[in-house]
């Protein structure tokens, strides 16, 4: 099956510590999106890469979370010192091209203690 | 500013037929799309339509779309327990809006 790829499933970190969050879009797809899912809500948008490029961070904390999507390997959504606040379901998808079905991972959930 | 609402919850019976309503906001939309959720999972794309489109049928499942009023629905037919999710739409533009989500529960 080769659909997008998130790991890891869980991810538990304690307050201060990085979460390093990564995800491998459907094989052909060069277009990643990630998103939250807080507790009983629906997704947000945080950002949305290409190879290499930052496409639109409209969604992204402006502090202490980073994405990269490298020519080689996976996306990278990475949470500095993080907080209590950053618990939550963190889903990568990818589509093929902009406008186009976007096809999701069963995403990362992150615990902070 | 871009916005989609759905009803939080909806209760059929086991063989009846499910409607879950979404309205949008945003014309600009390519495709409009039905994503379900099973706990503990990710999302699956379930059907989705193009926005010059009014309607899609795709096995059981039907898509109307009404682009004057921006209301959205999905219709499930013959709904089974496996059928049991949470429901989103989303528009897109570039990235996905999504609703709250429509809790589907079927009983026996």
């Amino acid at each position: 099956n080769a659909g997008v790829m998130q790991n890891p499933r869980h991810l538990v970190r304690r307050r201060g510590q990085e979460a390093r969050l990564r995800c491998s879009p459907m094989k052909g797809h060069s277009h990643v999106y990630w998103y939250r899912q807080l507790p009983e809500e629906g997704l947000k948008f945080m950002v949305y890469l290409q190879k290499e490029n930052i496409i639109d961070e409209s969604g992204m904390p402006k502090e202490r979370f980073s994405a990269e999507f490298p020519k080689e390997g996976p996306s990278i959504l990475r949470i500095q010192q993080v907080v209590r606040g950053d618990s939550a379901a963190y889903f990568c998808a990818s589509s093929p091209a902009e406008n186009q079905p976007q096809h999701f991972g069963d995403g990362t959930r992150l615990s902070i203690l | 500013g871009e916005d989609v609402e759905q009803s939080l919850f909806l209760s059929v019976r086991e063989g009846d037929s499910s409607v879950i309503n979404c309205t949008y906001t945003d014309s600009s939309s390519t495709y409009l799309y039905w994503y379900k959720q099973e706990p503990g999972a990710g999302l699956q794309l379930l059907t989705y339509i193009f926005s010059n489109m009014d309607m899609k049928q795709d096995q059981r499942l039907t898509v109307l779309l009404n682009k004057k009023d921006k209301h959205l629905s999905l219709r499930i037919a013959d709904t089974q327990t496996g059928d049991s999710a949470i429901y989103f739409c989303a528009e897109n533009p570039r990235q996905l809006t999504f609703g709250s989500g429509t809790q589907l529960t079927v009983l026996p």
